[in-house]
């Protein structure tokens, strides 16, 4: 079965700890995109990748990193550097950036 | 600054009735439109888009239209069904520095009540 996974679902981290969230598709997509949903806020975009080995931020890139050396992953690290990390995590992939994308299932990050 | 503005954060529409959700934008660079369903703790899933070339597109009972002098686009559902509750996201894409960028509204929340 084709599709974006992952993982964890729910992840707990300390402050000032660095935290990586995963993202796998074999749907062969070109373009990954990272989004995070807070309470009233929509989804906002932080990072996307249109190709491989190529990045460009997005909205809110700051205290966020990441890379994409395969095409299938494009893991999302949340630095200490980031102020409210706590939020639900989305990864998506699309063919192109002008078609629909398709949504994991999202990670809930809580950093206590 | 909200390039995709969803002002009606709710909706309560009664089963059967029409639901029509709403999705104004600032950008006239954006060419294409999408709408997705999301439910509590789970991705969200595609729904349906437009072109810039086009004011309506109709996939069974939900159809979106758009009005580019307006800058507004809306999707009606019809009839609803309770199944149908769920947050959409209205979404715009368009070219930004070379590459092809998509921005989300802030979602609006529809309860279809049976």
């Amino acid at each position: 079965d084709g599709g974006i996974t992952q993982s964890p679902k729910y992840l707990f981290r300390k402050e000032g700890q660095n935290v990586t969230l995963s993202c796998e598709q074999n749907l062969n997509h070109d373009a990954m995109y990272w989004y995070r949903q807070d309470p009233g806020q929509g989804l906002r975009l932080i990072y996307y990748s249109q190709i491989v080995n190529d990045f460009q931020k997005g909205d809110i890139a700051e205290g966020y990193s990441v890379s994409r050396e395969k095409k299938e992953s494009f893991p999302l690290t949340v630095t200490s550097a980031q102020k409210n990390p706590t939020a639900f995590y989305l990864c998506a992939s699309s063919i192109r950036g002008d078609t629909e994308a398709f949504f994991g299932q999202g990670t809930r990050l809580t950093v206590v | 600054d909200q390039q995709v503005k969803q002002n009606s954060p709710s909706l309560s529409v009664q089963e059967g009735r029409i639901s029509i959700l709403n999705c104004d934008y600032t950008n006239s660079m954006f060419d294409y439109f999408l709408w997705y369903k999301k439910y509590p703790a789970e991705g969200p899933t595609f729904l349906i888009s437009i072109s810039s070339i086009k004011d309506k597109n109709e996939d069974g009972r939900f159809t979106v239209f758009l009005n580019k002098s307006a800058k507004h686009l809306s999707l009606h559902i019809v009839p609803s069904q309770p199944g149908d509750s769920a947050v959409y996201f209205c979404a715009a894409s368009g070219r930004s520095g070379g590459y092809q960028k998509v921005t989300f509204g802030t979602g609006t929340k529809l309860q279809v009540i049976p």
